[in-house]
Order: structure tokens, then sequence, then C-alpha cells
């Protein structure tokens, strides 16, 4: 079975400030990485995603996220954020042998401030 | 072109009636999913379609929840009789099929949110 833990579940940051929402994951086989964002009245969007190779992913908006097998971990950062980036932030995984459904984080929300 | 729709936006309804939920995916998406996110937990897979035929229903809670995806278009998720403990915000997911098992984007829509009182 896998989970995901997002250990934040709020992240206040003033404008142009860096930001790190944090992920991990716990699974016995290996696992493709999302990370989706839902902005106020609108569904999730997938902003990155690492299925294999370069374990730094670049994303939407200015996002990236690594991965790191060793830490079990897939860190989503941003070095400058905007007032428009408040939303929150879903980190997901899918087993590789099982693409056919998501195992959510509980989330984080992004509030950022001028 | 259109992106996943579902129907309606909210509903509050009282202990023990029936609701329908309703989800149009994108056209083409032979994948459909519905997942659920009860309040301050995290989003949960329900079950997936492929095309008409469930692939996996491993996330139904109970068998009050029935889904249905009749001739591989729309879905339904009735909640019948519906309980407190069914309250959340009930997302819709479709994809295009998968090209040798790797997984494309899944793309939600706005979600339902049920109250139930």
């Amino acid at each position: 079975a896998q989970s995901v833990t997002q250990l934040d579940s709020q992240v206040p940051v003033f404008e142009e400030a860096p930001v790190e929402l944090r992920c991990n994951y716990s699974s016995s086989v290996s696992v493709y990485l999302f990370w989706y964002v839902q902005y106020p009245n609108q569904g999730l969007q997938l902003l990155l995603k690492y299925l294999s190779g370069s374990t730094l992913v670049k994303g939407i908006n200015g996002f990236e996220a690594e991965f790191n097998k060793s830490q079990t971990s897939f860190h989503l950062r941003k070095p400058s954020v905007h007032i428009s980036d408040t939303a929150e932030y879903f980190c997901a995984v899918s087993p590789l042998r099982n693409t056919d459904k998501l195992i959510f984080g509980t989330g984080t929300r992004l509030q950022v401030f001028p | 072109e259109a992106g996943v729709t579902q129907f309606p936006s909210h509903s509050v309804i009282e202990k023990g009636q029936t609701v329908t939920l309703r989800c149009d995916p994108i056209s083409g998406h032979d994948n459909l999913y519905w997942y659920r996110r009860v309040m301050g937990k995290e989003i949960k897979f329900l079950l997936h379609f492929v095309k008409e035929s469930k692939q996996d229903e491993s996330g139904m809670p109970n068998n009050r929840f029935l889904a249905e995806r009749t001739g591989g278009t729309y879905s339904t998720l009735k909640v019948q009789p519906a309980e407190l403990e069914d309250s959340g915000v009930y997302f819709c997911a479709s994809s295009p099929p998968f090209p040798g098992q790797a997984p494309t984007e899944a793309f939600f829509g706005q979600g339902t949110r049920l109250t139930v009182v």
C-alpha cells in the first residue's frame, strides 16, 4: 500500500519570498509522483509530475520539485511566490503497475501575503 | 474544448435522502474516476471506469454508493440513503487511454460539495 504525508497543513509566506512545500511518501513499489494545485473555486490542476529520468522536475507557473528516492520525498519549491499562487497544493503518487488511481496527501494551503 | 464538468456544484440534503451526482468527462477520455475529500482529510479514490466498465471500485465506502457510466460517456454517483459521514467534496476526473502503461494527466472537475444534515 502507498501513503503520502504532507506535514504542513498551512504555509503563510510574503510575496516574492521563496517557498517549499514538503511531501513524503511510503510505498513498497516504485511510484510516479505528482503535484496538483487547486485554486479557489476551481478543480485540481496538474502542476508537475515525475515519471523517470532527471530527479529535478519543472512545472507550470515557475514551480519545480525534486525527487529524492533515499528520503522518499518530493518537495515542491518556488524561488519567488506571487499573490496568485495562493491555493491548496496536493502531492500524490501512483504505483507504476497500477496507473489507474492517485493516492493523495492531505494538502497544504499556501497563503501569500502582500 | 470543455473540461470535466460536474453537476451540481453544491447539494444539501437531509440524512436518509437520495442524491445523484453527475460527471461529464472530456470527450474521448475512456478513463473516468471518482474521488472524495472529507473535510480536512486527503482526497480518496472511490472508483475507476474504463469506458462503461468498472475497472476498480475498491474505494467505494459501502453499498449505499452506486456508480454508473452508461454508454461510456457521462457518469453518475448515487448515494442512497445518505448519511452524515457522506458529507464532503466529490471530484470526478478523466484521462485518455494509457499508452504503454505510462500515466497520462488526469483532468479534474470542480467538484460537488455534498452536505448531509
